[in-house]
């Protein structure tokens, strides 16, 4: 079965940390992407690394980094934790070949900043 | 500008009824227009996806309906269950397949008993 990985369902932390949310992906997939989930306003792209060490900003990068020193592994950073950043983070890998390519998605990873 | 948009919000059918929900997109260069279904506590998946060269794409209950010069497309579940309740995102993306998807508000359903 395949699998994205993320390592929090829930996370609370305070304005001003720096956060870390990790991804791990078992497909051997090239492409990765971190989401943004918001009510109202489906889902955003925040990066997209389409190789190890290569990363491509999306609709919202502002407040956020990325990490990618593996290729199953893909980390979203918040460099100064806001409030406005709170919501549920989701991300994704898919193959870049193919007609029909698929994204799989992990199960989301809901922050609340305080 | 949100590219992608998608109507209603939120939707309620009777068991047995046809759900209907649908996306309307500006960039002529999507070619790739998958719908996902994501249940609470769950990231999305692929539900069933159509490119361009076809005007409708059929798996079981569920039907993609796509009119390429209205840029709209449209998802149709048929005899609509109660385990088919759940959130709908239309989306849209260029290139080969599931790339950078561009993603609609999202649709939640509910299917009454």
């Amino acid at each position: 079965d395949v699998k994205v990985t993320q390592s929090s369902r829930y996370l609370v932390k305070r304005t001003g940390e720096k956060v870390f949310l990790e991804c791990v992906q078992d497909m051997d997939h090239e492409n990765m992407f971190w989401y943004r989930q918001d009510p109202g306003l489906g889902l955003r792209l925040i990066y997209f690394s389409y190789d190890v060490k290569m990363k491509e900003k999306g609709d919202i990068p502002e407040g956020y980094s990325v990490s990618r020193e593996k290729k199953e592994r893909f980390s979203l950073i918040l460099e100064s934790a806001s409030t406005n950043q709170t919501s549920m983070y989701l991300c994704a890998s898919s193959s870049p070949g193919g007609v029909d390519t698929e994204a799989f998605f992990g199960q989301g990873t809901r922050l609340t900043v305080v | 500008q949100q590219q992608v948009k998608q109507s209603p919000q939120s939707l309620i059918v009777q068991k047995g009824g046809i759900s209907i929900i649908n996306c309307a997109y500006e960039n002529t260069a999507f070619d790739y227009f998958p719908w996902y279904q994501q249940f609470p506590g769950k990231g999305p998946a692929l539900l069933i996806a159509i490119r361009p060269d076809v005007s409708e794409k059929k798996e079981g209950r569920f039907t993609i309906s796509f009119n390429k010069s209205a840029k709209q497309f449209s998802l149709h579940i048929m005899d609509s269950q109660p385990g088919d309740s759940a959130t709908y995102f239309c989306a849209a993306s260029k290139g080969q397949g599931a790339q950078k998807l561009v993603f609609g508000q999202g649709t939640r359903l509910t299917i009454n008993p």
